[in-house]
């Protein structure tokens, strides 16, 4: 089964510091990648997506992701945090065994930046 | 206007009621999702539907059903709810396509089961 892993679900960075976000995902198939971002009281918006063009994708905001096959990883990256970054992030995946019928998130990490 | 709404966006209901969950949208897009989040959980598939005549369940349907009364309206039911019911739920759309396109998300209905 697929599924996808988020380890810790609090980071909390300064502002300006380097934010880095891990996903790992289980799936013997290759895999259509997602991060989304949830604003207090909001619903999920997309922040980028790998769907196999480019291993390194650029996303809105000053985010990027890198999709690595062999550690079976697609970190989430940003060089400098801002404030408004505060929020919680979440990884999806989906892949073709469910005919891209279904997306599987991870459990979320809340990112909280010190001024 | 938002693509993507549900109402309503909060509710406090008492176990054994039945409720009701709408969500409606304009995107044109024919995949829709019921989900629920709970904290530490992530979100989880209660439904999923690709047309009007296409229903299924996800990985926690127990307890929910829906309707897809048009290509653009959503409707997610507890029958009776119970308190482990309460969750944020959340409506969502996608567009056909291969590979996968994202979902869009409506802001969210926070359900309270007493």
């Amino acid at each position: 089964a697929q599924s996808v892993t988020q380890l810790g679900s609090h980071v909390s960075v300064s502002e300006g510091a380097l934010v880095l976000l891990r996903c790992n995902y289980s799936s013997s198939v290759p895999p259509y990648l997602f991060w989304y971002v949830q604003y207090p009281n909001q619903g999920l918006q997309l922040l980028l997506k790998y769907t196999s063009a480019a291993t390194l994708v650029k996303g809105i905001n000053g985010f990027e992701a890198e999709f690595k096959k062999s550690e079976t990883s697609f970190h989430l990256t940003k060089p400098s945090a801002h404030m408004s970054d505060a929020a919680e992030y979440f990884c999806a995946v989906s892949d073709l065994r469910n005919n891209f019928n279904k997306f599987y998130f991870g459990s979320g990490t809340k990112l909280n930046v010190k001024p | 206007d938002a693509d993507v709404t549900q109402t309503p966006r909060n509710r406090i209901t008492k176990t054994g009621k039945r409720i009701m969950l709408e969500c409606s949208q304009t995107k044109g897009h024919d995949r829709m999702y019921w989900y629920r989040q709970d904290p530490g959980l992530g979100l989880r598939l209660i439904y999923y539907s690709f047309d009007v005549k296409d229903i299924n369940k996800g990985e926690i349907s127990d307890g929910y059903s829906v309707s897809r009364q048009a290509q653009a309206k959503f409707s997610l039911s507890l029958e009776s709810a119970i308190p482990n019911q309460t969750a944020l739920y959340f409506c969502a759309t996608s567009q056909d396509g291969s590979p996968p396109n994202e979902q869009y998300f409506g802001p969210g209905t926070r359900l309270t089961v007493t």
